[in-house]
């Protein structure tokens, strides 16, 4: 089955506890890209990766970190996560599936993260 | 800034059919037009896209009007379990291996649907 997986789904840290919230995808995809959902606030994109080692800034990339060195895989990195990075994180990757590429986006089920 | 725009919030009757329109006065002729839809705090789920004809699948049908700068995602016969957040969003996804297309996403707020019995 096609799918995203992120994990943990859910987290509860503290200021400073370096954390990695890891992203899998099983579609062979190229593009991966994490964003944080916040009330009232919509989607935000972080960091997007194009391919393997080919990463870059999304809207609101202060605070994290991400690497990209197997296709599949795409963590996001909090060096020193602060309350502010209280939120909801959605891993997504696209690229070709069966032969074709629609430039659909597939997502993962979030991971739920409070910082205290 | 956001690429497109959309009504926060829109209420549907059971049964009816939900129209949800969105402006992407800038949209470029590479650049095609995807609808999302997430239910609660699930994640964004795929619904339909389309360049410049009409489309329609087993979810919904999507207009675009001749300029291409706005659309309308239409649900034919909206139910209680369509009740979530939808969004409308442009991209250029040609080019991953020429390094063309667009990679920066701006997915917005949306407009909150609600189905009312």
């Amino acid at each position: 089955e096609a799918q995203v997986t992120q994990n943990p789904r859910y987290l509860i840290t503290v200021t400073g506890k370096k954390l990695t919230v890891t992203c899998s995808q099983n579609m062979n995809h190229e593009y991966m890209s994490w964003y944080r959902q916040d009330p009232g606030l919509g989607l935000r994109q972080i960091y997007y990766s194009m391919n393997v080692e080919v990463t870059d800034k999304g809207d609101v990339p202060e605070g994290y970190k991400v690497s990209r060195k197997e296709k599949r895989n795409f963590p996001l990195i909090l060096e020193s996560p602060s309350p502010n990075q209280t939120s909801l994180y959605f891993c997504a990757s696209s690229g070709r599936s069966s032969g074709r590429n629609t430039g659909e986006l597939f997502f993962g089920e979030g991971s739920r993260l409070t910082v205290l | 800034d956001a690429k497109t725009t959309q009504p926060p919030s829109m209420d549907c009757a059971e049964g009816r059919a939900a129209n949800l329109p969105c402006n992407h006065s800038t949209i470029s002729g590479n650049e095609y037009v995807y609808w999302y839809r997430q239910i609660h705090s699930q994640g964004p789920q795929y619904i339909i896209h389309g360049l410049k004809n009409n489309e329609t699948n087993e979810m919904a049908s999507l207009i675009i009007t001749e300029d291409r700068k706005s659309s309308t995602l239409i649900l034919p016969h909206a139910t209680l379990r369509d009740t979530a957040v939808y969004y409308c969003i442009v991209r250029d996804f040609r080019g991953y291996y020429s390094g063309a297309g667009s990679y920066q996403l701006t997915f917005g707020k949306g407009t909150k649907l609600s189905v009312i019995p």
